[in-house]
């Protein structure tokens, strides 16, 4: 089945350590997204990707980084210098060009701190 | 002033009600306008997808767009208990890379 594929589920970071986030989809989609979900704050957009090794800051890109080295893989990584990681991380992919089309989530990784 | 404001809720209906979702933007480049249905620790799941102004009927669910008041609509006819969730609108310009989503209204459809 095509889809967006997050993994792990659930993931514990400890204090100083770097936790890395994986994305993967199957759905030949150029543009890849990454958002932050809080209670009460809606999606915030991390890193954005249109394609294979580019990137553009989101609005709230301090602490985290990303790579796209291939168009199926955006992982991100959450280093010691994100203070408040605790979040549902919510990743996206879509077609660009003239198709105009939406963005479709996977089903995202809930990070927490030991 | 957020570009996108969505009340949060909580919405809570009786089985078979019709629910009327709303968002309000501020930015009058923005053409494309969609609702996502999430569920508790799921990801957000596309439901509706209009282009411009005007109305979208699919099934239950119908999304209305009236740009020249910055609002777009989301009516659920003959509400479920399974449609109890979050509901997300989003928006973006014609020629925009990013996305800009409301913050959610929780919905719950008591059977």
């Amino acid at each position: 089945d095509g889809g967006i594929t997050q993994s792990p589920k659930y993931l514990f970071r400890k204090e100083g350590q770097n936790v890395t986030l994986s994305c993967e989809q199957n759905l030949n989609h150029d543009a890849m997204y990454w958002y932050r979900q809080d209670p009460g704050q809606g999606l915030r957009l991390i890193y954005y990707s249109q394609i294979v090794n580019d990137f553009q800051k989101g609005d709230i890109a301090e602490g985290y980084s990303v790579s796209r080295e291939k168009k199926e893989s955006f992982p991100l990584t959450v280093t010691s210098a994100q203070k408040n990681p605790t979040a549902f991380y919510l990743c996206a992919s879509r077609l660009t060009g003239g198709y105009n089309q939406p963005q479709h989530f996977g089903d995202g990784t809930r990070l927490s701190i030991l | 002033q957020k570009e996108v404001e969505q009340d949060p809720g909580p919405l809570s209906v009786p089985e078979g009600a019709i629910v009327s979702l709303n968002c309000t933007y501020s930015n009058s480049a923005f053409q494309y306008f969609m609702w996502y249905r999430q569920y508790s620790r799921k990801g957000p799941e596309l439901l509706m997808y209009t282009y411009s102004s005007g109305n979208k009927e699919d099934g239950r669910f119908t999304a209305q767009v009236d740009k020249s008041s910055k609002y777009i609509s989301l009516f659920i006819r003959d509400s479920q208990p399974s449609d109890s969730a979050t509901y997300l609108c989003a928006m973006r310009t014609n020629t925009g890379n990013q996305f800009y989503f409301g913050t959610g209204t929780s919905l719950t459809v008591i059977p």
